[in-house]
């Protein structure tokens, strides 16, 4: 089955930092792969996707790259900053039998950044 | 924009009782899903919907009933509750279809439920 697999936390970083968070996953076909953040007390959005092999996907100084080789789409920036403290998801999401499709998380990295 | 929309967002309920969680969205959206957020294990899948009339159940349904009567709604049932379905609930909608995966999901604010 379907199944991600990211790097346990917390990770605390200093601001400024280089951030790296690890993800790899396991599917069937070829699935499109997220990466969400969820800030305190508020539900998950969206924070960059790729949809196939070597895309990168990035966002707000965040990038990713699908690396289908390594079945892996590791979080990078360059320089954390506080603001950036949060849990991050890794996500693949992939077509079902039945029509439709699933999207399946990893169980989440807490990122800390101190000032 | 509402988005999706759950209620309520604080519940407590004593074991055995029953209540249903509410998820709404105003974009027309056909997938619709339930996940709970536990400590250490991020996002487990209840029930998912790919459409009105149409649910199929994720890693972890018992306990748990879902039913999908318009592509707007899509409440979740607890039947019985026990403590070990306290927990944070978010649900979730994204555009679906066979031709359409490569779609981002929008969350509600989440349910944080305790079961006592």
């Amino acid at each position: 089955g379907n199944s991600v697999t990211q790097m346990e936390g917390p990770v605390t970083l200093s601001e400024e930092a280089f951030l790296t968070i690890n993800c790899t996953y396991t599917a069937t076909g070829y699935p499109s792969l997220f990466w969400y953040v969820q800030y305190p007390g508020e539900g998950l959005q969206l924070l960059l996707k790729a949809t196939k092999a070597d895309d990168k996907g990035s966002n707000k100084g965040f990038e990713a790259t699908y690396r289908k080789e390594t079945t892996s789409f590791h979080l990078e920036k360059g320089s954390v900053q506080v603001s950036d403290s949060a849990v991050y998801f890794c996500a693949l999401s992939a077509p079902q039998s039945t029509g439709g499709f699933k999207t399946i998380f990893g169980a989440g990295t807490r990122l800390f950044v101190k000032a | 924009n509402a988005g999706v929309t759950q209620t309520p967002k604080f519940q407590v309920l004593k074991t055995g009782q029953s209540m249903t969680l509410q998820c709404a969205q105003d974009m027309n959206h056909e997938y619709m899903s339930w996940y709970r957020q536990d400590p250490g294990m991020g996002l487990r899948l209840i029930h998912y919907s790919v459409g009105a009339g149409i649910t199929d159940q994720g890693e972890v349904p018992n306990g748990y009933n879902v039913s999908r009567s318009t592509t707007e709604d899509f409440p979740l049932r607890l039947l019985s509750a026990a403590p070990s379905q306290t927990s944070v609930y978010f649900c979730a909608s994204s555009l679906s279809g066979a031709l359409r995966v490569n779609t981002e999901a929008f969350f509600g604010q989440g349910t944080r439920l305790t079961v006592v």
